[in-house]
């Protein structure tokens, strides 16, 4: 069974101060790795996928990486636009095309 | 423009009744999925498909009920067998077997039994 486990649960960052956020996952043979943000009452929008491990992608002020056990979403200089609900998801070449989803990390960027 | 849509946005249900949650995408997608979110959780997958006039069950798929008559078209029924249906529910669509096989999510639906 995929198994996803994010922390920090919550996060309280000052504006310009850098930090990461990690998943940690299980699977029996990653697909995919993928990266969600959400904001409050809203669908969660898609940021990045991840394959293989070693393999890094940017997106403005969000870098995530990937390794064999778990991915950073690296955060940097962030903005208090950047407050929300970060998700991460696995997918196994097992499960077809579902996602098994951890719980989230809620980010606040104090201006 | 292409995505997804879902409605009522809000709903309202007293117990024992059943209520259908709308889901549409125009994103040509051969895939399509029902999720659950309860505050500060993930998301639970309820129901998925994978092609027109079938689907499978997910995690949490026990007080549910699906369709998949449209490729457009995978509508949710919340059946009063649910115990605990007030929640946010989310409906996805992705390509199905490609290599690249992110969901894409609606706006969501707030169900709230009264």
């Amino acid at each position: 069974e995929d198994q996803v486990t994010q922390s920090p649960e919550a996060l309280r960052l000052q504006e310009g101060e850098s930090s990461s956020l990690n998943c940690s996952y299980t699977v029996s043979g990653l697909r995919g790795l993928f990266w969600y943000r959400q904001d409050p009452g809203k669908g969660p929008e898609f940021l990045f996928t991840l394959y293989s491990a070693g393999e890094e992608k940017e997106k403005e002020r969000l870098k995530a990486t990937l390794t064999k056990k778990e991915s950073f979403l690296h955060i940097t200089a962030p903005k208090p636009e950047d407050s929300a609900t970060y998700l991460c998801a696995v997918q196994d070449w097992t499960s077809g095309s579902r996602l098994t989803f951890g719980e989230g990390t809620q980010l606040t960027v104090n201006p | 423009d292409g995505g997804i849509t879902q409605s009522p946005k809000y709903l309202f249900r007293k117990e024992g009744q059943n209520v259908t949650l709308s889901c549409e995408q125009n994103l040509n997608h051969d895939a399509m999925y029902w999720y659950r979110q309860d505050p500060g959780q993930g998301l639970r997958l309820i129901y998925y498909s994978q092609i027109v006039n079938d689907f499978q069950k997910g995690d949490i798929a026990e007080g549910y009920s699906v369709s998949r008559e449209k490729k457009e078209s995978f509508p949710l029924t919340v059946t009063s067998a649910q115990k605990n249906p007030t929640a946010f529910y989310l409906c996805a669509s992705s390509i199905s077997g490609g290599v690249r096989n992110e969901q894409f999510f609606g706006p969501g639906t707030r169900l709230t039994v009264l």
